[in-house]
């Protein structure tokens, strides 16, 4: 049963570059056909896509953030981390690590995001 | 960008059948898009229950079922209990990218 917690500050000044880690446990983030991602979601607000990492290294962003955000790996300690530059008081939120996996079964693609961290809340302020 | 669109919310008496919908602002959503549904309860992080539009985990109660519905992607929960009360958000994969749903709202009184 993976696994997935996220860790880093819990607060981070205005301008300033927000950095999290997710570790992974109970499997290896090189298992081939997932994917890592990171998902946020303000205080009473829904829920927003950031990006993705495959283990290998590619990543791929949502376009609002892209400028802004770089997630990368670290297979030696089965984690995956999250940075994001620039921080506004519009980044406060609590930040999800999550896992998802892309694959051909039975004559069939499948996309499924089966496994959620439990959060952590980074609040941008002063 | 895209947006993909959730009714706000839904208040549903025990026992009775409700369906929740996901609709794309690019147009019909399709099976290409892989939708997936969560449900969130206050506190917790989101907990997987539908992935590529039908598909079940092995935890997802067997009242919960997707489909696609009139150009969008739905989530029927069929002999609502009381402890479905929660908010519920899809999720769209767009070439790559995903976008996930404004989220609804299900009361259950």
């Amino acid at each position: 049963q993976v696994q997935l917690q996220e860790s880093g500050p819990g607060l981070v000044k205005p301008s300033q570059t927000l950095s999290l880690t997710c570790g992974v446990s109970g499997g290896s983030i090189s298992s081939g056909g997932y994917y890592w991602s990171w998902v946020r979601q303000p205080p009473g607000k829904g829920l927003e896509w950031i990006g993705y990492i495959y283990y290998g290294g590619n990543t791929f962003y949502n376009p609002s953030l892209k400028s802004r955000v770089i997630i990368s790996v670290d297979t030696s300690k089965n984690q995956f981390s999250l940075k994001m530059k620039s921080v506004t008081a519009a980044d406060t939120a609590v930040y999800y690590c999550v896992r998802h996996r892309y694959y051909y079964e039975n004559n069939d693609h499948y996309n499924s995001f089966d496994t959620w961290g439990q959060g952590t809340l980074v609040t941008v302020s002063s | 960008q895209t947006v993909v669109t959730q009714e706000p919310s839904l208040t549903v008496s025990p026992g009775e059948t409700v369906t929740l919908t996901c609709a794309s602002s690019s147009g019909a959503v399709t099976s290409g898009y892989y939708p997936n549904w969560f449900q969130q309860k206050p506190g917790q992080p989101p907990r997987a229950l539908i992935h590529s539009t039908t598909q079940k985990h092995s935890w997802t109660p067997a009242r919960f079922s997707g489909s696609l519905l009139g150009g969008k992607a739905a989530l029927t929960l069929s002999g609502v209990q009381p402890e479905d009360e929660a908010e519920y958000y899809c999720l769209l994969h767009y070439a790559g990218a995903y976008v996930f749903g404004t989220g609804t709202k299900v009361t259950v009184l």
